[in-house]
């Protein structure tokens, strides 16, 4: 089946520092990529949706110029956490859809981020 | 602010134990309903994907009903094993392309 893999699985960082995260999909081309994140005792969220070789489009209240989303390739999305406060420190997961299976939306595993 | 709700948050049932979850969402701009299974620092898997009101669908002893008129889905499971320990999300998809998680249902089987 569909696999997404991200990478990493958990960072610590300093404050003021910037994060990249990354979500492969492995065996389909993933056009669309979304991203997520998830607070303690909240659910997850979207934070911005990618399109291959264009702009990601962001929720109201996620600042596109501290979250930064690359889809460069149609295998490969990035998230960049720029100047990291601790605030930031979240859940951060991806979901990428395999274009071949019209339903079909396939989950990273997820990137603890902690921002000390 | 789109609400999906889910309950309960969490459930303790021991192993041989039927129960049951329910989902509930807008009824309106429905396009999709997805139950997703969560095991800690794996990915989330999906279970089912409904569309249809009265859809019912079955994965070995898992099974779902969706109401999209009144918004709401249940997810059953029969016979409960220590596996199926997992958090068990659902998530309303809008006609924008939208997905709307609930917050879960953490299941714990005890052997």
């Amino acid at each position: 089946g569909a696999v997404v893999s991200q990478h990493p699985s958990w960072v610590i960082c300093k404050s003021g520092t910037s994060v990249k995260i990354e979500c492969r999909s492995l065996d389909f081309q993933a056009t669309t990529m979304f991203w997520y994140r998830q607070f303690p005792k909240q659910s997850l969220m979207l934070m911005a949706t990618s399109n291959e070789g264009s702009k990601a489009t962001y929720e109201q209240g996620v600042e596109k110029d501290k979250f930064l989303i690359n889809h460069a390739s149609l295998t490969l999305s990035t998230l960049t956490v720029t100047s990291a406060h601790p605030e930031d420190s979240s859940f951060y997961i991806c979901s990428a859809r395999d274009v071949v299976r019209t339903y079909g939306y396939t989950f990273g595993s997820g990137t603890r981020l902690t921002v000390v | 602010i789109l609400n999906v709700e889910q309950s309960p948050q969490s459930l303790h049932v021991q192993e041989g134990d039927s129960t049951n979850f329910t989902c509930s969402f807008p009824s309106s701009n429905f396009y999709a309903l997805h139950w997703y299974r969560w095991e800690t620092a794996k990915s989330p898997e999906a279970l089912f994907v409904m569309t249809l009101n009265g859809d019912e669908k079955k994965k070995g002893q898992i099974s779902a009903t969706l109401n999209t008129k009144e918004g709401y889905s249940y997810l059953y499971i029969k016979g409960s094993q220590p596996e199926d320990s997992a958090t068990y999300l659902c998530a309303f998809r809008n006609n924008f392309n939208k997905f709307y998680f609930g917050s879960g249902t953490k299941l714990n089987v005890k052997p």
